[in-house]
């Protein structure tokens, strides 16, 4: 079956230092991989769409210089919260999938990395 | 503002009841739905997809989609107390990006 594991579950940070996650896609090529982060209010705001061999697509609110991420190939794909302040706390959840399933293809979450900035 | 709203926030019915979890969007270009379940601590997990007008069965979950009036609907019935968790709806446009809406906690009292 198709499962997405993240590293860590979970990392605390002091204000102003930065952190990296990791997703990893086994069981299925994440050919797309979307980052989002979830409040603790359980909202969901989408960060950036990457697709291989394709630029990433940053949402409104989210850039490069804050939130770089890697996606080098078809099982792993990477993000830095650079610079972490109190607002960039949340569950940061990586949503991959298979894009030659196309607007059918369901998209696969791992559990999350769950960020705290002290 | 939103453009994939879920009704109610929070929902609580007993062990063995029908729950009902409702979702409108916005944006005409949302063409395809999922439902989402989410337990404390873990990452959302797909239940269904509904693609096409009318209802789809899949166990005990019936999802209802309406284009005409960007109205999804889930149905759960005879609930368990393992069904309690956040139901999401998501919708995805033809730009392949998935939007979720803004959840349902639900509560099954064993």
């Amino acid at each position: 079956g198709a499962l997405v594991y993240q590293y860590p579950r979970r990392t605390i940070c002091k204000s102003g230092t930065s952190m990296r996650m990791e997703c990893q896609a086994v069981g299925f090529q994440a050919t797309s991989v979307a980052w989002y982060r979830q409040s603790p209010q359980k909202t969901f705001e989408l960060i950036a769409l990457s697709t291989v061999n394709s630029a990433i697509k940053y949402e409104q609110n989210f850039t490069q210089e804050k939130f770089p991420i890697s996606h080098p190939n078809l099982s792993f794909s990477s993000m830095t919260v650079l610079n972490a302040y109190l607002e960039d706390r949340g569950l940061y959840l990586c949503g991959a999938r298979d894009f030659t399933g196309g607007l059918y293809a369901e998209q696969f979450f791992g559990p999350g990395t769950r960020l705290t900035v002290l | 503002q939103q453009k994939v709203q879920q009704s109610p926030e929070s929902l609580s019915v007993p062990e063995g009841g029908m729950a009902s979890l409702n979702c409108t969007s916005s944006d005409r270009n949302f063409q395809y739905f999922w439902w989402y379940r989410q337990h404390s601590g873990e990452g959302p997990k797909a239940l269904m997809s509904i693609f096409s007008d009318g209802d789809k069965k899949e166990g005990r979950f019936t999802a209802h989609l309406n284009k005409a009036s960007l109205h999804v609907s889930l149905h759960i019935r005879d609930s368990q107390p393992s069904d309690s968790a956040l139901y999401f709806c998501a919708a995805r446009n033809m730009g392949y990006k998935l939007t979720f809406g803004t959840g349902t906690s639900l509560l099954v009292d064993p």
